[in-house]
């Protein structure tokens, strides 16, 4: 039972432009969603989060939308640069837990 | 920057040997987490402790799974008979209260099992 969803295994994109990074979830006991990057042969790093009580926050470059009605939030990088490069995991949890459910992840690749 | 630190980085063993893999968690963290990664899946929750015990566990953590506090620095994880579906990469993770859901986590061993 796949509770969080990323639906695409991969996304390639060039230097400058933006990087949507999808998710998908089917638990409505989540509120607080977060991405993490992973490098290979690291562990996976905190990028942004998201709480239910919104549906944007902004860090920067990254940003994260949130569309509560539709179970959906995705994760915009603009713009993207070559280490950018990595697996994208969306991440959710439940009020109180800091236990996190994630997707299968999204490998972005960045070329110049 | 403080991190989570895993040992060994990477372990093989036998089928039906016993692993131990380590962990350092960040000094002020009190909530500790394993969550593992098979290849080419997701990322899925074991196990977390606080307080010197058990918290949540995952059904993945039957058995043949234990996690202790042996000191004030370690954590480690205990696979009693490995079996090759044991086969991940084992992440180690921290914060400093249930609250925050910001996990920090550790760059994982890798356990293959024969």
């Amino acid at each position: 039972d796949q509770q969080v969803k990323q639906n695409s295994p991969s996304l390639s994109v060039q230097e400058g432009r933006i990087s949507i990074l999808n998710c998908d979830y089917t638990n409505s006991m989540f509120d607080y969603f977060l991405w993490y990057k992973k490098y290979p042969a690291e562990g996976p790093t905190f990028l942004i989060s998201i709480s239910s009580i919104k549906d944007k926050n902004e860090d920067g470059r990254f940003t994260v939308f949130l569309n509560k009605s539709a179970k959906h939030l995705s994760l915009h990088i603009v713009p993207s640069q070559p280490g950018d490069s990595a697996v994208y995991f969306c991440a959710a949890s439940g009020s109180g837990y800091s236990t996190l459910t994630f997707g299968k992840g999204t490998m972005l690749l960045v070329s110049p | 920057e403080p991190e989570v630190t895993q040992t060994p980085s990477h372990q093989v063993t036998q089928m039906g040997q016993e692993v131990i893999l380590r962990c350092v968690p960040i000094s002020n963290h009190l909530y500790f987490y394993w969550y593992r990664q098979i290849l080419g899946q997701k990322v899925e929750f074991l196990v977390s402790f606080y307080n010197n015990e058990i918290s949540e566990k995952s059904e993945i953590f039957d058995d043949q799974f234990s996690v202790e506090r042996p000191d004030g620095s370690n954590f480690t994880l205990k696979i009693r008979s490995t079996k090759l579906e044991d086969s991940a990469m084992y992440f180690c993770a921290s914060n400093r209260d249930s609250g925050a859901n910001v996990l920090t986590f550790g760059a994982g061993s890798r356990l293959t099992v024969l």
